[in-house]
């Protein structure tokens, strides 16, 4: 297991039309993140998944986002309608057992830049 | 509503000296506090943590240091080296993780 995947690294879009990232987690992780990281901030919460119950979701994440993960292995984040503001590093890090208590494991980020 | 509060937002320390990282939180239910370490184009990676129920834990060059009662973390680097050079971003978890906005260190040769 290399760790968590995120593809694609970079997306660039034009403002409205709609972006699909992709994470697949450390296979026996059972805890999946969201988060999104913008210039000199730190990653903010999006929403996590547990297995694939999605138990939490950020008032950052509006109804132009979406996440899901069906069979509670990989996971994928859909932004509709994209909007300038959206650009950012959007990263996903997993959970579970075997690493330190609280540990995430991250992905290397989907960068989106919305035109 | 910033949670986790790193003000900042960078440091430089001398090859070989100690460097520390500081870190305040508001929220007193955090039961874990982790550091992460960041290289440009790479996702953080896991550093050290501490559970709420000690004030110190050590990993090689690593300690990280808990006072509860001030709400406040900071992480010890000593030798400081080259290689140490990145952002490093605090955490605090409850259901969810908090991150503060990062420290970039240089450690100068």
């Amino acid at each position: 297991d290399t760790g968590v995947s995120q593809n694609p690294r970079h997306k660039i879009t034009k403002r409205g039309q709609n972006v699909t990232f992709r994470c697949d987690p450390i296979s026996e992780h059972n805890r999946l993140y969201w988060y999104r990281q913008t210039l000199g901030q730190g990653p903010e919460f999006l929403t996590y998944f547990q297995n694939e119950a999605q138990l939490e979701k950020s008032r950052l994440l509006s109804d132009r986002f979406s996440a899901e993960r069906p069979k509670g292995s990989f996971s994928t984040l859909e932004i509709q309608r994209t909007e300038q503001g959206d650009s950012a590093m959007y990263l996903c890090a997993s959970s579970g057992p075997g690493g330190a208590t609280g540990e995430l494991f991250f992905g290397e980020g989907s960068r989106l830049t919305v035109l | 509503d910033q949670q986790v509060k790193q003000n900042s937002p960078s440091l430089s320390v001398q090859e070989g000296r100690i460097s520390i990282l500081n870190c305040d939180y508001t929220n007193s239910m955090f039961d874990y506090f982790l550091w992460y370490k960041k290289y440009p184009a790479e996702g953080p990676t896991f550093l050290i943590s501490i559970s709420s129920i000690k004030d110190k834990n050590e990993d090689g060059r690593f300690t990280v240091f808990l006072n509860k009662s001030a709400k406040h973390l900071s992480l010890h680097i000593v030798p400081s080296q080259p290689g140490d050079s990145a952002v490093y971003f605090c955490a605090a978890s409850g259901n969810q993780f908090y991150f503060g906005t990062g420290t970039s260190l240089t450690v100068i040769p």
